[in-house]
């Protein structure tokens, strides 16, 4: 069991956008930074926001981060077949000292 | 262009010992805190430990605190793992990361570079 809660699947079809939500608590979403990852399972994740908000250079404006009390979302704008894959929520726990993560979430482009 | 790379991944039977490396390279090694992160078959990610620049500061996730070390050698750009009392829940692919703009382990702004993980397999 995850100490972050994402869904366990999203799908749109392309050209759309979708919301991918991260439930945490007081002790890290509230409290720190949240960044996202994208992994094909069995390949390195990729940084795709950091600092909650920000974005690495050279990664599309279509990815966006918010943030608000326990909860953090990650918005895809413009879906394309290649956005297919799992999306995870990461941030740092102040309770447990250590990083925690959501359970990731599949994204299926239609 | 910064790159990890893992090793030492195999198959150990229960209560056997394995150790990872990961070797850095594209950016100055000893700036940084450094993560080994894993994730089993069928599950999403999960956090081992993390050790910040010089090694000072380490932590562990409680599943594995006793068991795993997390050591580093700046000088040859290397991170390790060294795991005792390996279980059949050890089995995953481990990963190690990057902090993205900290020394610390603990800097929450996110994990800038992963690489493509060993995997490790504990069974009889």
């Amino acid at each position: 069991q995850s100490v972050l809660t994402q869904p366990p699947s999203v799908s749109a079809a392309p050209g759309q956008k979708v919301t991918i939500s991260c439930s945490g608590g007081s002790s890290n979403v509230a409290r720190n930074y949240v960044s996202w990852y994208r992994q094909v399972p069995g390949t390195a994740p990729k940084l795709l926001i950091y600092d909650t908000y920000k974005r690495p250079s050279g990664l599309p404006h279509r990815f966006s981060g918010s943030q608000s009390g326990t909860s953090a979302s990650l918005g895809i704008t413009g879906l394309q077949p290649g956005d297919e894959a799992e999306y995870f929520c990461g941030t740092w726990d102040s309770t447990l000292n250590g990083w925690v993560f959501g359970g990731g979430t599949k994204l299926t482009v239609l | 262009e910064m790159q990890l790379v893992e090793s030492g991944g195999g198959l150990v039977q229960p209560g056997r010992s394995l150790r990872l490396s990961c070797e850095a390279s594209g950016f100055t090694f000893d700036d940084y805190g450094m993560q080994w992160v894993r994730r089993a078959p069928g599950k999403g990610l999960e956090w081992v430990s993390g050790i910040g620049w010089n090694g000072g500061s380490r932590g562990y996730a409680d599943s594995v605190k006793g068991r795993f070390t997390i050591s580093r050698d700046n000088a040859n750009n290397q991170l390790y793992l060294e795991m005792n009392s390996l279980r059949p829940e050890d089995t995953a692919l481990y990963h190690c990361a990057k902090v993205l703009d900290s020394g610390s382990y603990w800097d929450s702004s996110g994990l800038d570079q992963w690489g493509p993980g060993t995997l490790v397999t504990v069974s009889s």
